[in-house]
């Protein structure tokens, strides 16, 4: 059975900094990309970032690109999200979740439980 | 970045009825195309991937078509338990993107 485990969310200030993590387990990690997506309080989904199963390429929309980092530990079946320079419209539901396939563009099949990220003062 | 519009935004319906979303891309995705089911509280789950293809355990009601722009989710016969927010999203090119979702509620 796919799991996906995120943790590291919070409340944090504006400026700040949170570090997301997510521990997959029940397939072969190494062999498939991975993604964090975003779901403000009451919108729709928004894809934040990428990474290809090797961790050689990673991918990020425009709203985060220079502030966040998506990195993977394929020895240790984890996924990251380091989160930096923090807005309040990062505020968001963020779900790591897996794709179907070893490169990112492609469907996400399994998704974890969500962890939120408050930004406010 | 290719821009996903989904209609409607939300659908009245009842048990049994034949539901119908689409969802259209700003540009060619060919196949590229996924659907998801989200209920309140919880994460999403897929349904539909390269555009026709079931995911492991959905069930048959559900059925996806389309390719270039043009795709629709239908549901042969609502039940219950499908009363949700679906989002279509396209996975040709990064950005990954989603349409704005659809509600379909209880009429």
């Amino acid at each position: 059975e796919v799991q996906l485990l995120e943790s590291g969310g919070g409340l944090v200030q504006p400026g700040g900094s949170l570090r997301l993590s997510c521990a997959a387990s029940g397939f072969t990690f190494s062999s498939y990309a991975m993604s964090w997506v975003r779901q403000a309080p009451g919108k729709g989904l928004e894809w934040v970032s990428g990474i290809i199963a090797s961790g050689g390429r990673t991918y990020y929309a425009d709203s985060v690109k220079g502030r966040f980092t998506i990195s993977r530990d394929n020895s240790r079946n984890t996924l990251y999200l380091q989160m930096n320079s923090l807005r309040a419209e990062d505020t968001a539901v963020y779900y790591c979740a897996k794709g179907g396939l070893a490169i990112v563009t492609a469907a996400i099949d399994y998704w974890g439980q969500g962890t939120l990220v408050t930004v406010t003062s | 970045d290719i821009q996903m519009t989904q209609s409607p935004s939300s659908v009245s319906a009842s048990v049994g009825d034949r539901v119908t979303i689409t969802c259209r891309a700003s540009q060619g995705i060919s196949s590229w195309l996924a659907w998801y089911q989200q209920k309140p509280g919880k994460a999403p789950k897929l349904l539909i991937y390269a555009a026709s293809s079931l995911h492991t355990g959905v069930p048959s009601r559900f059925s996806g078509s389309g390719s270039g722009t043009d795709f629709t989710l239908t549901i042969s016969s609502l039940q219950p338990e499908d009363f949700a927010t679906y989002y279509c999203q396209q996975a040709n090119s990064s950005p990954l993107t989603f349409g704005g979702g659809t509600k379909v509620e209880i009429k």
